[in-house]
């Protein structure tokens, strides 16, 4: 099986930066993903690493350490409309290419 | 270009009555998965369909089935309702040359409160 965990809540400030941590244990790897989901709204895809190291993209970037079971999501200059939930995803070894989701976590941006 | 779209968007059922909820894919995706998502949670794998064929499943009882058209839009079904059942049913599309970037798109859900 597999175990994926983030936090729960997290809060910020606007303007800020803030990293979103999300840790892992699978029986093999084959990608991990971020999505972002609004309150009452489709989640949407925001990021997919399989090597380690960093993808930048804008202001939202994405890290992982295979050895570690460890990724972030890291969120710059924060606005206020990155108030959501952030779902860590992870694609165990298994060839099935189905994600398997974390609780998400609950970012709140403050003014 | 229309995305994934999901009917009805909010439902509401009494224990032990049965569901059926649709689901059309993102114009050009052939594959269709279906996650339930309760409250405060992330999205949990009920199962996928490809070429009209349920081709993985999730640990999910037989009580949830579903079936894949030939125009790739799908349906779920959930019998013998239990209150449990109460949760957000999202539909996901990808298309299968995808597979290893395998970034969903997701419908905005189907809301389903039993009673």
């Amino acid at each position: 099986g597999q175990n994926i965990d983030q936090p729960t809540e997290m809060t910020a400030t606007e303007g800020a930066i803030v990293q979103i941590n999300c840790t892992y244990q699978t029986s093999g790897f084959n990608g991990l993903f971020w999505y972002q989901q609004h309150a009452g709204e489709a989640p949407t895809f925001l990021s997919y690493n399989v090597l380690d190291g960093l993808e930048e993209k804008g202001r939202f970037s994405s890290f992982l350490s295979r050895s570690k079971g460890y990724s972030y999501l890291l969120l710059k200059e924060l606005q206020m409309k990155d108030s959501a939930s952030y779902l860590c995803a992870v694609r165990d070894g298994g060839g099935s290419y189905i994600p398997t989701f974390g609780r998400g976590t609950s970012l709140i941006v403050h003014p | 270009d229309a995305g994934v779209t999901q009917s009805p968007t909010h439902l509401i059922k009494t224990r032990g009555q049965q569901v059926t909820l649709r689901c059309s894919p993102k114009s050009g995706h052939d594959t269709v998965s279906w996650y339930q998502q309760a409250l405060g949670q992330g999205p949990q794998f009920i199962f996928q369909y490809y070429e009209e064929e349920e081709r993985q499943r999730g640990n999910f009882p037989d009580r949830f089935s579903g079936h894949q058209f030939p125009n790739y839009s799908s349906e779920l079904n959930v019998n013998a309702l239990l209150l449990g059942d109460s949760a957000l049913y999202l539909c996901a599309s990808t298309l299968s040359s995808a597979f290893d970037t395998g970034e969903l798109f997701f419908g905005e859900g189907s809301r389903l409160t039993v009673l």
